[in-house]
């Protein structure tokens, strides 16, 4: 079936590094995604990655698949007060689909 | 920078009623999209849209609900007869083509709320 499972919370202290773990199930996913969603606010795409690499770095976000674990993660580097939202993982797996995982609230302490 | 707009941000409505919920995507975009998201749960694709028809649909969209373009620039969504189990976020996303990553756009959703 389709799946994507993440933890709901993750709390980290200001200037620590967050990462946030997923796992689906889909073998045949072509782009994995990590959206970012803030109170109020709709869902905004925070990086992607194609489905035969490894690792995709973008500024203070790296992300890490692992496809054989069908696990992907996402690092947030010296993590800020502005990084307090929900996180959604998301898998492609057929042009008009995507399926989201239920978020990871991501609380910063000060 | 052109963005997916939603209205209204909040419905409250009995159940039993209907509703429309309406979306003006991206003016460039060709494919749309509905997904919903109950509290605390995951948001789930409902509905894609194209060229005036539907694409693909889940198994939450029955006959209860349907999508239309009315005219060159709003996207709605109608839940003809509202359940309590109805009550979620409403997300409309839209994207201009299916290119390779197919980032979907999405707006700031509709929090209908179904008493």
């Amino acid at each position: 079936g389709e799946d994507v499972e993440q933890s709901l919370f993750l709390s980290v202290r200001e200037g620590d590094s967050s990462v946030i773990n997923c796992t689906y199930t889909d073998s045949s996913s072509t782009y994995l995604y990590w959206y970012k969603q803030e109170p109020g606010a709709g869902l905004q795409l925070l990086t992607y990655i194609f489905s035969n690499m490894d690792m995709k770095q973008d500024q203070r976000l790296t992300v890490l698949l692992n496809k054989k674990d069908k696990h992907l993660s996402l690092r947030i580097a010296d993590t800020q007060t502005g990084d307090s939202a929900i996180y959604f993982c998301a898998e492609k797996i057929r042009d008009d689909k995507i399926i989201f995982g239920k978020g990871t609230r991501l609380h910063i302490l000060p | 920078e052109p963005e997916v707009t939603q209205t209204p941000s909040h419905q409250v409505t009995q159940m039993g009623q209907e509703v429309i919920l309406r979306c003006v995507p991206i003016s460039n975009h060709l494919y749309f999209y509905w997904y919903r998201q109950i509290l605390g749960q995951k948001v789930e694709f409902l509905v894609s849209f194209y060229n005036n028809e539907i694409s693909e649909k889940s198994e939450i969209f029955d006959d209860q609900f349907s999508v239309e373009r009315p005219d060159g620039s709003n996207f709605t969504l109608k839940i003809r007869s509202t359940k309590l189990e109805d009550s979620a976020m409403y997300f409309c996303a839209s994207i201009p083509d299916r290119s390779s990553y197919n980032e979907q756009f999405f707006g700031p959703g509709t929090r209908l709320t179904v008493l």
